[in-house]
Parts: structure tokens; C-alpha cells; sequence
């Protein structure tokens, strides 16, 4: 089965400065990789996906980027703010595991002001 | 209007007891799952069900019990609660169940096996 493996697994970064966490999946089936952002005591919610068929996603000061070969992708936050303080999940999604998506661990994110 | 509903929000209990938590999704979405986040915060998936159907039963203990009595509902029992199963649940659903489908969590039930 699927699994995945999230680095690393608390990060902090100045305030304006960039956030990288990386990700990398075993099952070559893969093909959906979800990010999800979770605030203090609050629900996981999408923040940006990828898909299989492209390399590099971006939106706003967010983006995601994919090594099929490779089978890692990671989220790329730039000019980061204090709302960017939260728990990142990546996530693997593949045609072997039916509807299950596989989480990685999470990185906890710390914007110091 | 919220998309997906979880009740109750906070649970605090013995162990040995039996509780239950509900989930509601108006969304109109065909599969909702449930999830464990223990404190480490590691999310892993518990269970899935499409149209009311079972579709996945991860290796969780046979205490835990789902039940959709339609495809907007789904419940988790637990029985013979133990220290172990505190932690926060999140319901989720997504549109069919199928690949590269976001899916929408509940705000979560916070449960506290004393």
C-alpha cells in the first residue's frame, strides 16, 4: 500500500521569509497529491492540489511542485504571514487504494513575528 | 449551512462506557469517512462508506462500529471505551468517493477517555 513521508515535522520561519515542506510517496500508482492546512482546533481544509500530469502549481504566494520520477513533491509558501501559522498535511491519492487518501504526518509551521 | 456537521463537539467519558458520535453532510456528497487524529497530530483513516455502503474498514478494532443510515449520515459507536481511543474524530465527505476529490472535513469531536 501506499505510504507517505512528511519532512519536516515542525518548521519556523521569520515573518516574509519562505516555508518548504517536502513529501515523498512509495506507490508509483499515485497520482492526486492534496495539501491540506490545519488551524489550531479547527478542521483539515484543502489548500492547493496537484495532479499527476503536471509538474508545478501555483497559487498566490502558494506552490506545489511534483518529481513523478523522483515521487516527492512539496509545498513551497512564499512571503509568509501569521496566518500561515498551522499543521500542513500532504497527501498521496492513488488508483491501488481505492477512495483512501494517505496522509503524511503533518508539519507544524511557526511564523516568528 | 454548515457542509459538514459533527456532534458533539467535545466528549469526556469513563472508560468501559459506549458512545456515539454524528456525522451530517449536506453537501450531497456519495461518501463520507471517518478519521482518527490522536495527539500527534497523525491523521489515519478509519472507515469510508459510498451510498451507505462499506467500502473501507481499516485495522480498527471491532469496538468501533459505523452506521449510515443514509448517504447524508454517518455515525461512529464505540464500545468499551479504553484510554487509547482519545483523541480528536473528523467525519469527512467528498463528492463519489474517487480519486483527486477534495474532501471536506467536519470541525472534529474532541474525545477524552478518563
Amino acid at each position: 500500500g501506499e505510504n507517505v513521508e512528511q519532512h519536516p515535522s515542525t518548521l519556523s520561519v521569520q515573518e516574509g521569509d519562505s516555508a518548504v515542506i517536502k513529501c515523498t510517496y512509495s506507490d508509483s500508482a499515485s497520482n492526486y497529491f492534496p495539501w491540506y492546512k490545519q488551524e489550531l482546533g479547527k478542521r483539515p481544509q484543502l489548500i492547493i492540489d496537484i495532479r499527476s500530469n503536471v509538474g508545478e502549481k501555483k497559487d498566490q504566494r502558494i506552490a506545489v511542485t511534483l518529481n513523478k520520477t523522483a515521487k516527492h513533491f512539496s509545498l513551497h509558501i512564499t512571503e509568509t504571514q501569521p496566518e500561515d501559522s498551522a499543521v500542513y498535511f500532504c497527501a498521496a491519492h492513488s488508483y491501488s487504494s481505492a477512495s483512501k487518501i494517505i496522509f503524511g504526518s503533518g508539519t507544524r509551521l511557526s511564523i516568528r513575528p | 449551512d454548515t457542509a459538514v456537521s459533527q456532534t458533539p463537539k467535545y466528549l469526556v467519558t469513563q472508560m468501559g462506557n459506549d458512545k456515539s458520535i454524528k456525522c451530517e453532510q449536506n453537501l450531497g456528497h456519495d461518501t463520507m469517512y471517518w478519521y482518527k487524529q490522536d495527539s500527534k497530530k497523525f491523521l489515519k483513516i478509519m472507515f469510508s462508506y459510498n451510498n451507505k455502503e462499506l467500502i473501507i474498514n481499516e485495522t480498527v478494532p471491532n469496538r468501533f462500529s459505523p452506521k449510515s443510515p443514509d448517504k447524508a449520515h454517518l455515525n461512529l459507536h464505540i464500545n468499551s471505551l479504553e484510554l487509547g481511543d482519545s483523541a480528536v474524530y473528523f467525519c469527512a465527505s467528498s463528492p463519489q468517493g474517487t480519486i483527486q476529490e477534495t474532501q471536506y472535513f467536519g470541525p472534529g469531536t474532541r474525545l477524552l477517555v478518563l
